[in-house]
This record gives C-alpha cells, sequence and structure tokens, in this order.
C-alpha cells in the first residue's frame, strides 16, 4: 500500500532554514504530482506547494503565495523522496507539515497523506 | 483567491442521526471540491473529490453533492468512527488551492 513517511521537523530559529523530506513505497513515485499541506497548531489546512511528476525545473512547481521565493519543493526519483527546502522561516510557518501524493497525477486532490512532521519557528 | 466558508462549526449529533454538512465558495468553484474527514492526532483522509465521488475505500454512508457555490457532505447514519473534522477544498483557482475552516461533529 502506499505510504508517506516525513522527516526533518525541529525547532529553528525566526530567520533560519529546514528541510523535510517525505520518503514514499507502494506506487510509482515517477508517474505522480505530490504536494505539501501545512497545518498551524489548533488551526485549518493550508496548501504550500505541489511539483509535477516530472518536475525537474522552476515550471513544473507551484507555491502559495504565503511561500513564495523562501520555500522550494523537490523530487529526487531515484530515492523515491519529495522534498521541501525551507528558509527564511517565520513563527507563522509554525505547523506540521504533511506530504501528500496527488490523487490521480495532477487532479489537485490530496491522498493519501503522511503522518506529518512538526514544524516549529521559535526564539 | 476563492473562500471557502463551512457550516455549523461545530454540529453535535448522536450516533445513527443524519449529519448534514455545507461548505460556500466565494466564487463559482463548478465541481471541483472535494471533502476531508480528520481525527485527532491523524492525517486528512480523502472521502469525497469532484463534488460527489466516493473515493477508494469510503463507506457509502458517505456521500457529496453540489455545483458551483454551494455544496453539501452528507453522513446518512453516523457512525462511532465518523465523528471528526471535516474540510472541504477547491481546486477551481489552480494555483490557488483553498480550504474550508472546518466542521467538527461531536458526539452529543
Amino acid at each position: 500500500q502506499v505510504q508517506l513517511v516525513e522527516s526533518g521537523g525541529g525547532v529553528v530559529q525566526p530567520g533560519g532554514s529546514l528541510r523535510l523530506s517525505c520518503a514514499a513505497s507502494g506506487f510509482t513515485f515517477s508517474s505522480y504530482g505530490m504536494h505539501w499541506v501545512r497545518q498551524a497548531p489548533g488551526k485549518g489546512l493550508e496548501w504550500v506547494a505541489f511539483i509535477r511528476y516530472d518536475g525537474s525545473d522552476g515550471s513544473n512547481k507551484y507555491y502559495a503565495d504565503s511561500v513564495k521565493g523562501r520555500f522550494t519543493i523537490s523530487r529526487d526519483k531515484s530515492k523515491n523522496t519529495l522534498y521541501l527546502q525551507m528558509n527564511s522561516l517565520r513563527a507563522e510557518d509554525t505547523a506540521v507539515y504533511y506530504c501528500a501524493k496527488d490523487f490521480s497525477g495532477w487532479s489537485n486532490w490530496f491522498d493519501p497523506w503522511g503522518q506529518g512532521t512538526l514544524v516549529t519557528v521559535s526564539s | 483567491e476563492i473562500v471557502l466558508t463551512q457550516s455549523p462549526a461545530t454540529l453535535s449529533l448522536s450516533p445513527g442521526e443524519r449529519a448534514t454538512l455545507s461548505c460556500r465558495a466565494s466564487q463559482s468553484v463548478s465541481s471541483f471540491l472535494a471533502w476531508y474527514q480528520q481525527k485527532p492526532g491523524q492525517a486528512p483522509r480523502l472521502l469525497i473529490y469532484d463534488a460527489s465521488n466516493r473515493a477508494t475505500g469510503i463507506p457509502a454512508r458517505f456521500s457529496g453533492s453540489g455545483s458551483g457555490t454551494d455544496f453539501t457532505l452528507t453522513i446518512s447514519s453516523l457512525e462511532p468512527e465518523d465523528f471528526a473534522v471535516y474540510y472541504c477544498q477547491q481546486r477551481s483557482n489552480w494555483p490557488s488551492l483553498t480550504f474550508g475552516g472546518g466542521t467538527k461533529v461531536e458526539i452529543k
């Protein structure tokens, strides 16, 4: 079955950087777009970024306005791994970050989701 | 940005009762709407996509309807495992994907 396992979360100071990883298994990783979605503590869901199945340059990557220019999504097909490089972190970036497989390639529905990794931005 | 407004914020019902959750979009999203269920401490799970299609493995007691700006998620008879928070999400305004604020279905 499909499995997505996030890692890399932790505590970071404002202005700092962090890289999240999402190890994927149970499906043909190179055939599906992938998303990052976040959830601030006790709050709702916010889409963060998407990379197409063939994402290797900027034209195949999309970002929420709130993270554009600070976050970079990427993927390594040889490792079946999705990444989120987060720079210039702010307190409002504190959240559980979920990676999610696109439902059918590029449908922009999220299915399934990983268990999430918590990022805390605090001094 | 398309804003999704869910109502009510909290729904208090008993097992076996029918639940009706609403999601209203600030502008038409056609049928490009999905519903997710999230239980405490867990990741969300896709229930319904394209307004009315059940995802794989989702029980038939879950159904979705609507188009344009008004959508409904109906749970025909609540099971104990259905008490959770439900979110709607639109994909009409790509590359902006937005979620509603959620409806919590709690045990009365």
